[in-house]
């Protein structure tokens, strides 16, 4: 059982170049979401999904770009890379419900120069 | 909106101390509290949760109590290990119905380090 599988796990992108950071989960969880983590701030949810079709932002979501084609993968884009969005990248699942457990890939160390 | 506030960090320690990192939480409905630990290296790992007031989730030796009076979820360990050695975040979600089920606010995450 594969888990959330992040790919790439680290990546360096020039100014003003575009990627996607790739998740996909395999417990068939209805939510996802993507978060990201700096030094002294924790975890910031960027955008989230609670299922195929349906996509919000969370709080930091400028900058970023997301669909949920399939209950498996939520791929998160960057549109334009800036320094201010080198940081790491976490994708997270988990069923909808009261306090469930969400679970978490390994991240994406990401740094923009 | 909701807010998560643990202790300031990093935290050293011998092994076999006592561990407690403080965590006090602001949110408007009933929410569901959690830690979640980061070893070197990889994703987060939820260590142990508390879903309603006076509910004491527990693993790995690790405790924290729901206290509701005090909007606190304190992590408390009576004899810490090397291998204890991570990062810790306290969070909470807001179980308030629709769609804010499975959306965590985190802490700012507490490093811990133990020593032989």
């Amino acid at each position: 059982n594969a888990g959330v599988t992040q790919t790439p796990k680290f990546q360096v992108l020039k100014t003003g170049q575009s990627m996607t950071l790739q998740c996909a989960q395999d417990m068939n969880h209805e939510y996802m979401s993507w978060y990201r983590q700096d030094p002294g701030m924790g975890l910031r949810l960027i955008h989230y999904s609670v299922g195929a079709g349906i996509t919000d932002q969370g709080e930091v979501p400028n900058g970023y770009n997301v669909s949920r084609s399939t209950t498996e993968d939520f791929p998160l884009r960057l549109l334009s890379a800036a320094p201010s969005q080198t940081s790491v990248y976490f994708c997270a699942s988990s069923y909808l419900g009261v306090g469930t457990e969400a679970f978490f890939g390994q991240g994406t160390r990401l740094t923009v120069v | 909106g909701d807010s998560v506030t643990q202790m300031e960090g990093p935290v050293t320690l011998s092994e076999e101390a006592c561990l407690t990192i403080n965590c006090t939480y602001t949110a408007t409905g009933y929410p569901s509290l959690f830690w979640y630990v980061q070893y070197p290296g990889e994703g987060l790992q939820l260590l142990l949760k508390a879903t309603k007031a006076d509910d004491k989730g527990s693993n790995k030796g690790f405790e924290a109590t729901y206290r509701k009076e005090t909007t606190s979820f304190h992590l408390e360990k009576g004899s810490v290990q090397v291998s204890d050695s991570a990062v810790y975040f306290c969070a909470l979600s807001e179980d308030a119905g629709g769609t804010s089920y499975g959306k965590l606010t985190f802490g700012q995450g507490t490093i811990l380090t133990v020593h032989p």
